[in-house]
């Protein structure tokens, strides 16, 4: 099983509408959790940390669930601009590595 | 403004010709990382460092090696390099091992 697992989508939204991506993790000792947003061909970008009790960030919520490993971003209001690749990122412990685990990636493409 | 640069941002070589990466971050940080990330893999951590004279392999390290003579650099080699190798490259720095990473632009490389 992979550390971090996202569905890579595309999700693909008309402006204006709502989504929402899960991420699911396998380390149940993970300590940190991170959405970054990452453009074609560029670096990722970190959107928000995830904090336990739920954390909100203008149109960005994201939300913590500990007891089913898994960690979830909502997106309301949907701009053409959100359009890009979102990682999942974990902290992990494997084989002594300590060292943050990025997923994937899920895809969003928002259209007009 | 602090940040994190790499060079070059494009690279064309050889198979068998050493090549060495650039690294360069004026956060202070102590730890630094390198990924390398190419379709369907998502972010993969090739070497990383929790500080100057420490280094750790990563998950896909075989190939490349790292130094860390001082904060600010960790210069990522590529010992002879392979086609499997064509890639990009990002690196990264944190303030501490589970806090948020801030990445460099990245180099791409192309091994022919």
């Amino acid at each position: 099983r992979k550390e971090v697992e996202q569905d890579p989508g595309p999700f693909n939204v008309p402006e204006g509408a709502t989504v929402a991506f899960n991420c699911t993790y396998s380390n149940s000792a993970s300590q940190s959790f991170f959405w970054y947003r990452q453009d074609c061909r560029k670096e990722p970008k970190l959107l928000m940390s995830v904090y336990s009790s739920g954390n909100e960030d203008g149109r960005f919520t994201a939300q913590l669930n500990r007891a089913s490993q898994y960690i979830s971003l909502l997106i309301r209001d949907s701009k053409l601009s959100d359009s890009a690749t979102y990682l999942c990122v974990v902290n992990g412990w494997d084989t002594g590595r300590r060292a943050l685990t990025f997923g994937s990636g899920t895809r969003l493409q928002v259209q007009p | 403004d602090a940040e994190i640069t790499q060079s070059p941002r494009h690279k064309i070589t050889e198979t068998g010709r050493q090549v060495t990466l650039a690294c360069h971050q004026t956060w202070n940080h102590n730890n630094m990382f390198w990924y390398r990330q190419d379709l369907g893999h998502g972010l993969r951590l090739i070497h990383y460092s929790y500080g100057v004279q420490d280094t750790n392999k990563g998950e896909v390290s075989d190939g490349y090696s790292v130094s860390r003579s001082n904060t600010e650099d960790l210069p990522l080699t590529l010992e002879s390099a392979a086609s499997s190798q064509t890639s990009v490259y990002f690196c990264a720095s944190s303030e501490g091992v589970y806090y948020e990473q801030y990445f460099g632009p990245g180099t791409r490389l192309t091994v022919t």
